[in-house]
């Protein structure tokens, strides 16, 4: 059974302090893994993607790792603002066989607070 | 550039009254998701369109239906809502693999 975990569950953090949040997965055939940042009753937005080829991908202060060995991928947050409170979700891709669709496991998220 | 549109953000219906949600996309995707999402979990799949090919999950209720009458809209309608469908449900559409969620609707139930 496809699944995905992400630690910790809950974070809080200084303003300006980093962070590292963590997600391990067992998904197959694997496509890619994405971070999303869901804001309060907003909709997921996409932070990064990433295929099994890359290691690391940046986008501003985020910065996500991906180990295809280990199933283990991160995101780490440089220099937090207070704006950065929000959910952090990982996403791990399957291609469904013979067809263009893809299958979506989702983390449950890690939601992260950043305190004045 | 508004992407993926849902209306309306948020929906108040009364137990038992039908009630349908709307989903627009200006990206010309041909796969289109409906998630429910409830408050501190991940979203749940309901269903997908691969164009107009409808994929229903195995524990989708009855109660949930979906149409997408052409390639920019797609529709959610809950036929007889229950205060345990009270939740956010979000559209999602998705071309080579890469999805784009819309903003949400937090739908009510009373």
């Amino acid at each position: 059974k496809n699944q995905v975990e992400q630690s910790p569950q809950s974070l809080i953090i200084l303003e300006g302090k980093n962070c590292t949040l963590q997600c391990n997965y067992t998904v197959s055939p694997f496509s890619n893994l994405r971070w999303y940042k869901q804001d309060t009753g907003r909709g997921p937005v996409s932070l990064t993607i990433m295929t099994f080829s890359e290691n690391t991908k940046s986008n501003g202060r985020y910065t996500a790792t991906l180990d295809a060995d280990t199933k283990q991928s991160s995101l780490h947050i440089t220099a937090s603002q207070l704006s950065d409170s929000a959910s952090y979700i990982c996403v791990v891709s399957a291609r469904h066989s013979g067809a263009g669709s893809y299958q979506l496991t989702f983390g449950k998220g890690t939601k992260l607070s950043v305190i004045p | 550039d508004a992407m993926v549109i849902q209306n309306p953000r948020y929906q108040v219906t009364q137990f038992g009254k039908p009630v349908t949600l709307s989903c627009s996309q200006t990206l010309n995707h041909n796969v289109m998701y409906w998630y429910q999402q409830k408050s501190s979990q991940a979203p749940k799949l309901l269903f997908h369109y691969y164009d107009k090919d409808f994929n229903n999950e195995a524990d989708t209720p009855d109660n949930f239906q979906s149409r997408r009458p052409n390639t920019s809209f797609c529709f959610l309608d809950i036929r007889s809502p229950g205060l345990g469908d009270a939740a956010m449900y979000l559209c999602a559409t998705s071309r080579l693999g890469e999805q784009y969620f819309g903003p949400g609707t937090r739908l009510t139930v009373t």
